[in-house]
């Protein structure tokens, strides 16, 4: 398998612009997880799903940010509109069995907003 | 609430030394504990797990946990280290509803 698939690897816009990032999971995997990792505050769960289904967007920082899985091989994160505190590396990671705990990563989106 | 501390940040050891790196995690039932590790420029590998059972856990990578609740503590060893473990470990607490939480990391150097 080809493992997490995350695009792009590498953004650079301005404040104001919408970004979108999106993910594709392994195939199989039921559970669909967004999350953020900064210098200041680590890694930090955005958003997860399961069966395309959103089960806690607790840790989305705001309005501005939104998920979407509208099928099991395709999830996107959008930030509309961008500021520069949202700079920062995205990740996206799946798994296939409840209760495991094994998360599969993506190598993430290093987003840079000037 | 369910937390973890990596007290080191940073820690060298040489090549063929021994690595231990430090976690403890604060936590109202018994946890699942995670050792995961991340490469520059890659996303997190699992390295091992702790559901229950044996306190004594072996990873990937020659790498080993020993999980002691008396001590809310899940410190990760490896006997020798080389030079491709160089590398960014993060220990993680949490449960079957997947709310994972990570610790803030420690950065492995190592040296010839």
């Amino acid at each position: 398998d080809a493992g997490v698939i995350q695009s792009p690897r590498h953004e650079v816009t301005e404040m104001g612009q919408e970004v979108t990032l999106r993910c594709k999971p392994i195939s199989g995997h039921d559970y669909l997880f967004w999350y953020r990792q900064t210098m200041m505050r680590g890694l930090e769960l955005l958003i997860y799903f399961n069966n395309n289904v959103p089960i806690d967007d607790s840790g989305m920082p705001e309005d501005r940010f939104s998920a979407k899985m509208p099928n099991a091989s395709f999830s996107t994160l959008k930030i509309q509109p961008s500021e520069p505190r949202d700079s920062a590396v995205y990740f996206c990671a799946s798994s296939y069995l409840q209760g495991s705990g094994e998360l599969f990563f993506g190598e993430g989106s290093r987003l840079t907003v000037l | 609430a369910q937390s973890v501390t990596q007290p080191d940040i940073h820690i060298t050891v040489s090549e063929g030394a021994s690595l231990e790196l430090r976690c403890n995690y604060s936590y109202g039932a018994t946890p699942y504990l995670f050792w995961y590790v991340q490469s520059p420029g890659q996303g997190l590998q699992l390295l091992l797990k702790y559901f229950s059972g044996d306190t004594l856990v072996q990873g990937i990578k020659g790498f080993e946990a020993e999980f002691k609740r008396s001590q809310s503590s899940f410190n990760l060893r490896k006997p020798s280290v080389h030079w491709s473990d160089a590398a960014e470990y993060f220990c993680a607490v949490g449960r079957n509803d997947y709310k994972l939480s990570f610790g803030a990391g420690t950065t492995v150097t190592v040296r010839a």
